[in-house]
């Protein structure tokens, strides 16, 4: 199985200030169609995961425009460009390029200070 | 507007079997794979398989193979998960979730749209 970790585990931030994500695979997530399968997901706490990102950079109907992912191959990055109030909750990368199964990573939980 | 709606919270016995639900609208049902995540108490996310309701073809993580069983009726739009005999260890909140795969292979797909979540708890 394809293996994903995140750093940080946690993150603590100012309302306004910036956020930022890691997630890295095992294996490279480019499939030889040109395309990279990485997705980003957060729950917020007693919710269901929820889109945010998916194929690394495109972002999910009606997710707000202060998140944006980038990345390529094995390296990629969740950044929320100013933290509001309901952006707390665990966010989880994941990939699909190898199947079974999907994995997801580790989760980031994000809190406000 | 795409919904999934997942059956009630269920307290069982060890040995026990159960089946839970998840019910599918606002879009064709039969066209996209549904998916079950299992999410343990303060853990994270893990995949545990598909089926295409379609036509049933049902993949499952090697985790989950032989412990559960992923099934559909697509005359009610409905997507199922059961286990034959519960064990504590499966104690946990589950969900369904609808795959898009915008290349016509699950392989590169990914859940858009979830269910609420069912909690599942196994005790004596």
């Amino acid at each position: 199985d394809i293996v994903m970790t995140q750093t940080p585990l946690s993150l603590s931030v100012t309302p306004g200030q910036p956020a930022s994500i890691s997630c890295k695979s095992s294996q490279s997530l480019l499939h030889s169609d040109g395309k990279t399968y990485l997705y980003w997901y957060l729950q917020k706490p007693g919710q269901p995961p929820q889109l945010l990102i998916y194929e690394v950079s495109n972002r999910f109907s009606g997710v707000p425009d202060r998140f944006s992912g980038s990345g390529s191959g094995t390296d990629f990055t969740l950044k929320i460009s100013r933290v509001e109030a309901e952006d707390v909750g665990v966010y989880y990368c994941m990939q699909s390029i190898q199947l079974p199964p999907f994995t997801f990573g580790p989760g980031t939980k994000v809190d406000i200070k | 507007e795409v919904q999934l709606v997942q059956s009630g919270a269920e307290v069982k016995k060890p040995g026990e079997s159960l089946k839970i639900s998840c019910k599918g609208s606002g879009y064709s049902f039969t066209s996209y794979w549904i998916g079950w995540v299992r999410q343990m108490p303060g853990k994270g996310l893990e995949w545990m398989g598909i089926i295409y309701p379609g036509d049933s073809d049902t993949r499952y993580s090697p985790s989950f193979q032989g412990q559960v069983t992923i099934s559909a009726d697509k005359s009610i739009s409905t997507a199922y998960l059961q286990w034959s005999s519960l064990k504590a260890s499966d104690t946990a909140m589950y969900y369904c979730a609808r795959l898009t795969d915008k290349y016509g292979d699950f392989r590169r797909g990914y859940f858009d749209y979830w269910g609420q979540g069912t909690l599942v708890t196994v005790s004596s």
